[in-house]
């Protein structure tokens, strides 16, 4: 069974363009989670997706990300006007259900590097 | 989710067992005791998980306190592919399904 797919693996970008992270869940998973890992410190949680509804969102800062997750295709995290802050690894996770019980399967996120 | 306390490092030697303590004193009834693991440059791996029981799989095992206020994660063997960052983790019914809340961890070397 493939794992979690996220690409590109890394991904530079200069200041004021946009980026554009994709994430494909393990095959069966209709639940999507993505994180951001600053440098230096631990993973934190942004939002989290059902098919075509986003559920949480309050990780996720206020202005400039967006993420989908399309009844078709790969759940996207997009990040516009990027800057230096914005330099980070995100990853992605996915799970079949919901609930206290259920792991998370991640990727081996997205490394974004704003120059 | 309720804290968790986990020392920032530990040492071991390789094919020895590890083990890895939580500490988490303020864990309410229902929630769950998550472990995961992070290898340089690689995304978070889920390890083991349990309520009260203690738990085995193929990766390691859980130790879960009677009073649950604490936790640890036991590596049988260890190998260098076992050097990873540890987290513990805490997910209660109040934030069923979202996030997982990840702490400092344990940042796990292994001696040849």
């Amino acid at each position: 069974n493939a794992g979690v797919m996220q690409n590109p693996r890394h991904l530079v970008r200069r200041r004021g363009q946009e980026a554009r992270l994709r994430c494909s869940p393990m095959k069966g998973h209709s639940h999507v989670y993505w994180y951001r890992q600053l440098p230096e410190e631990g993973l934190k949680f942004m939002v989290y997706l059902q098919k075509e509804n986003i559920i949480d969102e309050s990780g996720m800062p206020k202005e400039r990300f967006s993420a989908e997750f399309p009844k078709e295709g790969p759940s996207i995290l997009r990040i516009q006007q990027v800057v230096r802050g914005d330099s980070a690894a995100y990853f992605c996770a996915s799970s079949p259900h919901t609930g206290t019980n259920q792991p998370q399967h991640f990727g081996d996120g997205t490394r974004l590097s704003i120059l | 989710d309720a804290k968790t306390t986990q020392p920032n490092s530990m040492e071991s030697n390789e094919e020895e067992p590890v083990h890895l303590p939580c500490n988490h004193s303020t864990i309410s009834g229902t929630d769950y005791i998550h472990w995961y693991r992070q290898l340089p440059s690689q995304g978070p791996e889920y390890v083991i998980h349990g309520l009260t029981s203690n738990v085995n799989n193929r990766m390691a095992s859980l130790a879960i306190a009677e009073d649950r206020k604490s936790s640890t994660l036991i590596l049988h063997r260890a190998t260098l592919r076992d050097a990873a960052v540890y987290y513990c983790i805490l997910r209660d019914v109040d934030n069923a399904g979202n996030m997982l809340t990840f702490g400092g961890g344990t940042r796990l070397m292994v001696k040849p």
